[in-house]
């Protein structure tokens, strides 16, 4: 069955510092991976998304992630933080047609000055 | 602007009741999914619409059903409403079976 894992249940940075969220995945087949970005009371924003290609995918607002399949993961990372990159991040892969997804727990990401 | 839109935006209903949440894509959204994400939790995946047929489902019971309609809108249904039903439900639209889906501000039911 499929499955994606965010270890990280809340991490806290510094502005300026640097970034690397976690996500592992489990499925069977070629998985469509995605990052996106949920600030209080609103929706998802999508960050970036991995169907095929080159494993390392650029992204919105500064954020790139790794695909490696030989760790089943798809991690979020970005050089510097900024003070708005606090949020609630999401991994999900997407199934069958690649748009049924399966989202993470979520990584809550603090900023401080 | 993801061009999804859903109403109610809040919405109060007591245990047993029925309740219908609607989403509104914009034209060319001819996939729409509907996820339900609980306090703390990422989003769970209900089901997919794919030109007005049911084209996947997730593990949620009979009483969820949903509707998809020409015009791109579509409708979330809640039958026999328990109290682990209040939850963010968001709905998701696309252009196609593989590109980005376009999620909507949801709507937060809250069952008493």
């Amino acid at each position: 069955a499929q499955s994606v894992t965010q270890p990280d249940i809340h991490i806290t940075v510094s502005e300026g510092a640097s970034l690397e969220l976690r996500c592992n995945y489990s499925y069977g087949a070629t998985p469509y991976l995605f990052w996106y970005v949920q600030s209080p009371g609103q929706g998802l924003q999508l960050l970036l998304k991995y169907f095929s290609g080159d494993t390392l995918v650029q992204g919105i607002k500064g954020f790139e992630a790794e695909f490696k399949r030989s760790q089943s993961s798809f991690n979020l990372r970005k050089p510097s933080v900024h003070w708005s990159d606090a949020a609630e991040y999401f991994c999900a892969v997407g199934i069958n047609t690649g748009n049924q997804f399966y989202f993470g727990t979520g990584t809550s990401l603090t900023v401080i000055p | 602007e993801t061009g999804v839109t859903q109403s109610p935006t809040h919405l109060i209903k007591t245990r047993g009741q029925q309740v219908t949440l609607r989403c509104s894509s914009q034209s060319g959204h001819n996939t729409v999914s509907w996820y339900q994400q609980a306090l703390g939790q990422g989003p769970q995946f209900i089901f997919q619409y794919y030109r007005e047929e049911e084209n996947g489902r997730g593990n949620f019971p009979p009483r969820f059903s949903g509707l998809q309609f020409p015009n791109y809108s579509s409708e979330l249904n809640v039958n026999a409403l328990e109290l682990d039903d209040s939850a963010l439900y968001l709905c998701a639209g696309t252009s196609g079976l593989q590109e980005t889906q376009y999620f909507g501000p949801g709507t937060r039911l809250l069952v008493l």
